[in-house]
Order: structure tokens, then sequence, then C-alpha cells
């Protein structure tokens, strides 16, 4: 299976800017995604990078370097509602490997 | 509304007892997934499934069991043979990768089963 590290915590102040690594070590690599979870919820698509470079979707960017097995979730202008558990996972082979999941704690 | 449906969303069973949780979907995606998660830890794959009559163990596929007799719908059986069975399980499905297709994941809400 993939090795797939990311922090298990960070907390942030509203309205502020917070960077997510996910490093991770396969072969077959063919993308990778981010998730958002909610306590108790089931996870929801944020992000999907195949190639190297940043996506932007809104308030959320993505980054992607293959050689470096690295990716970055960005989260900008940070509000309560981003409080949550955010996934990084690997597909290769056709399945879809996760992380152990950031904990994202936003204050006021 | 397409979707992906599991059922139940809570489930209580003793030590010992078969169990079979539900999943749905009428999104006509090829794949299904199954993952556990446990407090702390991300999702573990356990079976997947890329076509109908087919499917693949995942990483933690030890006393589990599923079928794939119709393209909607992939039940998962947790065996007692499992040793700690109590978990919150997803289910997840998606279309095949192509073109502007991720073939992301899409999830269902999620069965907790409690052994006890």
């Amino acid at each position: 299976g993939q090795n797939i590290d990311q922090p298990t915590e960070m907390t942030a102040t509203e309205g502020a800017i917070v960077q997510i690594n996910c490093t991770y070590q396969t072969s077959g690599f063919n993308g990778l995604f981010w998730y958002q979870q909610h306590a108790g919820e089931a996870p929801t698509f944020l992000s999907y990078n195949v190639l190297d470079g940043l996506e932007e979707k809104g308030r959320f960017s993505s980054f992607l370097s293959r050689s470096k097995g690295y990716s970055y979730l960005l989260l900008k202008e940070l509000q309560m509602k981003d409080s949550a558990s955010y996934l990084c996972a690997v597909r290769a082979a056709n399945k879809l490997s996760f992380g152990a999941g950031t904990t994202v704690t936003v204050r006021a | 509304d397409g979707g992906i449906t599991q059922s139940p969303k809570y489930l209580f069973r003793k030590e010992g007892q078969n169990v079979t949780l539900s999943c749905e979907q009428n999104l006509n995606h090829d794949a299904m997934y199954w993952y556990r998660q446990d407090p702390g830890q991300g999702l573990r794959l356990i079976y997947y499934s890329q076509i109908v009559n087919d499917f693949q163990k995942g990483d933690i596929a030890e006393g589990y069991s599923v079928s794939r007799e119709k393209k909607e719908s992939f039940p998962l059986t947790v065996t007692s043979a499992q040793k700690n069975p109590t978990a919150f399980y997803l289910c997840a499905s998606s279309p095949r990768a192509s073109g502007s297709n991720t073939g992301e994941l899409f999830f269902g809400e999620g069965s907790r089963l409690t052994v006890l």
C-alpha cells in the first residue's frame, strides 16, 4: 500500500491562512485528492491533482509535486465552519488510500 | 436524487454475530468501495469492486466479505472472525476516471457498528 503522512492537528485564527502538507510514497501514482470531513459525517471532495502545479478553487488551493511525493492544501480566509478533518488520499492501481487526516481547529 | 445510501445508520450486535451493511448507489458508477474508520485514524480500505461480479481485497479484508451481484449494490458482511468490528463504516462509489472526470469517490453517510 501507500505510505501517506500528514500532520495530526493544526490550529489557526479566523481569517488566517493554513497550509496542510501531505507526503506520500507509492508506485503507479494516478492522482491525489483532498477531502474534508466534519465529525461524524462522510468525507466530501475538495480538490484533485494529477499533474504538477497548483489547482485553485475559491478559498481552497491544492499543490502537487510528483517528483517529491508532496502535496499541500491551502485554506485561505479561514471561517469557523472550516474546522474539520482534512484527508489526503492517493490513487494508484485503481485504489484510493487515505492518510490519517489533519484536524484543523479555527479559533475566533 | 442521485446518491449513495447506506443502511442502517447505527447498528448494535452481540459478539460472535455476523452483520451485513447495505450500500446502494443510483449514480451508475462502475466502482464501489468499503472503508473502515476508527477514531484518530484515516480511512482504511476493506474491499473494492471495479465491475459487477468482481471484487478485490483491500488492506484490511480479514474478517469481512462482500458481493457485487448488481452494479448498484455492494453489501458488506462483518463476520465473527473480525477481531475488532466496532467502527464507522463508509461505502463509496466512483465513475471511471477519464478526460475531465477525476474519478473522485462519492461517499454514503456511513454506518456506525457497535459490538457489545
